[in-house]
């Protein structure tokens, strides 16, 4: 499996944006990026996935490089709520869209948010 | 709607005993997984399946044990529960690659 390299911590203010890098310097023609985060004491969470085109939910963006070596996760305006773990994740699909693409996590980006 | 549901919300458990930690899911999806979740080591993925009738091997999947005899359950055996599988365990389902996976919200397991 790929791996992705994430910044150990990154600190915000509240209601700023934050990006939020990851390196995937491997990554194949059928990986997906995945992000997700975890809060403390709770289960992992889906925030936003992407394949070659930029994407945005009502969460976040996801910025993906021309060459999908890297990408970038973007809070618009960070929260407290937003404070968490943030896991960059590559799952591999087939051509035929049949592969389930083990999740495999790294240790992630501690995300502090200050008041 | 319940998504997917963990049992028990914690546990401690005497060393040499057996344990099965349930994880039910009410979203038909085939994917399933297990990971144990350590101070500074991250999520770990124990053993998956794909689809019902399947499973297959983590990263670290010595001394747990799965089955997969419908879609919706995916339950995890300690067959002899030792000191260092005290733990968080987290389970998860998805469909495809290109999907969320949702997660429970974890058993604590404290082997003692």
């Amino acid at each position: 499996d790929a791996k992705t390299t994430q910044p150990n911590s990154m600190e915000s203010n509240e209601e700023e944006p934050v990006h939020l890098p990851c390196n995937h310097s491997t990554i194949s023609g059928t990986d997906y990026i995945h992000w997700y985060r975890q809060l403390p004491s709770q289960g992992p969470e889906y925030v936003i996935h992407g394949l070659t085109s930029n994407v945005n939910n009502r969460m976040a963006s996801l910025a993906i490089a021309e060459d999908r070596k890297s990408s970038t996760l973007i809070l618009h305006r960070a929260t407290l709520r937003d404070a968490a773990v943030y896991y960059c994740i590559l799952r591999r699909a087939n051509a035929g869209g049949t592969s389930y693409g083990k999740l495999t996590f790294g240790q992630g980006t501690i995300l502090t948010v200050h008041p | 709607t319940a998504g997917i549901t963990q049992a028990p919300t914690s546990q401690i458990l005497a060393a040499g005993r057996s344990m099965t930690l349930r994880c039910t899911q009410d979203m038909r999806h085939n994917a399933m997984y297990w990971y144990r979740q350590d101070l500074g080591l991250g999520l770990r993925l124990i053993h998956y399946s794909n689809t019902a009738g399947t499973t297959g091997k983590g990263e670290v999947p010595d001394g747990y044990s799965v089955s997969r005899a419908n879609t919706d359950d995916f339950p995890l055996t300690l067959a002899s529960a030792v000191p260092s599988q005290t733990s968080v365990y987290f389970c998860a389902s998805s469909t495809r690659a290109h999907t969320e996976a949702f997660f429970g919200q974890g058993t604590r397991l404290t082997v003692v």
